[in-house]
């Protein structure tokens, strides 16, 4: 079993719509929670981290920790084209490197 | 402007071929790491320095090495590619400001093997 689980998609959406992206993992110290997104043909970058359980927003995103669960969410309102590409969610244990990664979810809104 | 370098960007080679892909990033990270990734299996670290002259293995270390003689520098090195070493690679360098650690992604490196 795969520490952190993550459905490769692809998700195809039409525009507007309000899209959920999901991980599960198996270890429970994990402490820190991030989603990364990667367009094609380039480097992931950093789209948002939560520490510990709960809610975090930015703008048209949403994450969510649940530790009870080992589940975590990413939620995407009023898609749009622009936001087409892998998102790849990743955890670590604290303040460290070591990161491990899920295997990403491709995801296509259509005009 | 902060950012990652790696070169080649692309690279075919055969096999048993020395290789060496380089990694510079111009922020002043302690933390680097080299990451593969792979269909259905993202990304998965190979090694990682905590500074200069530090450095331990990740996840697949196997078939690879590194050095960190600069801080800005963090080379990987495939002495002996294999086929099962076809794969994209990035740097990552990592910011440590608070408690938890950013990291910024090269463009990649995609290393074919044959």
């Amino acid at each position: 079993q795969k520490e952190v689980e993550q459905d490769p998609g692809p998700l195809s959406v039409p525009e507007g719509a309000i899209v959920s992206l999901n991980c599960t993992y198996s270890n429970s110290a994990f402490q820190y929670f991030m989603w990364y997104r990667q367009y094609s043909r380039k480097g992931p970058e950093l789209l948002m981290y939560t520490y510990s359980s709960g809610n975090k927003e930015d703008g048209r995103f949403t994450a969510q920790v649940d530790k009870s669960s080992k589940y975590i969410s990413l939620f995407i309102r009023d898609s749009q084209p622009s936001d087409s590409a892998t998102y790849l969610c990743a955890m670590s244990e604290g303040g460290g490197f070591k990161t491990i990664f899920g295997a990403g979810t491709r995801l296509f809104v259509k005009a | 402007e902060a950012q990652v370098t790696q070169n080649p960007r692309y690279l075919i080679t055969v096999t048993g071929k020395k290789l060496t892909v380089t990694c510079s990033q111009n922020m002043n990270h302690e933390y680097m790491s080299w990451y593969r990734q792979d269909p259905g299996l993202g990304l998965r670290q190979i090694y990682y320095s905590m500074n200069v002259e530090v450095t331990d293995k990740g996840d697949v270390p196997e078939g690879y090495k590194v050095s960190r003689k600069e801080k800005r520098n963090f080379p990987l090195i495939l002495e002996s590619p294999s086929p099962n070493q076809t794969s994209l690679y990035f740097c990552a360098s990592h910011s440590t400001s608070g408690s938890y650690n950013e990291q910024f992604f090269g463009p990649g490196t995609r290393l074919t093997v044959l």
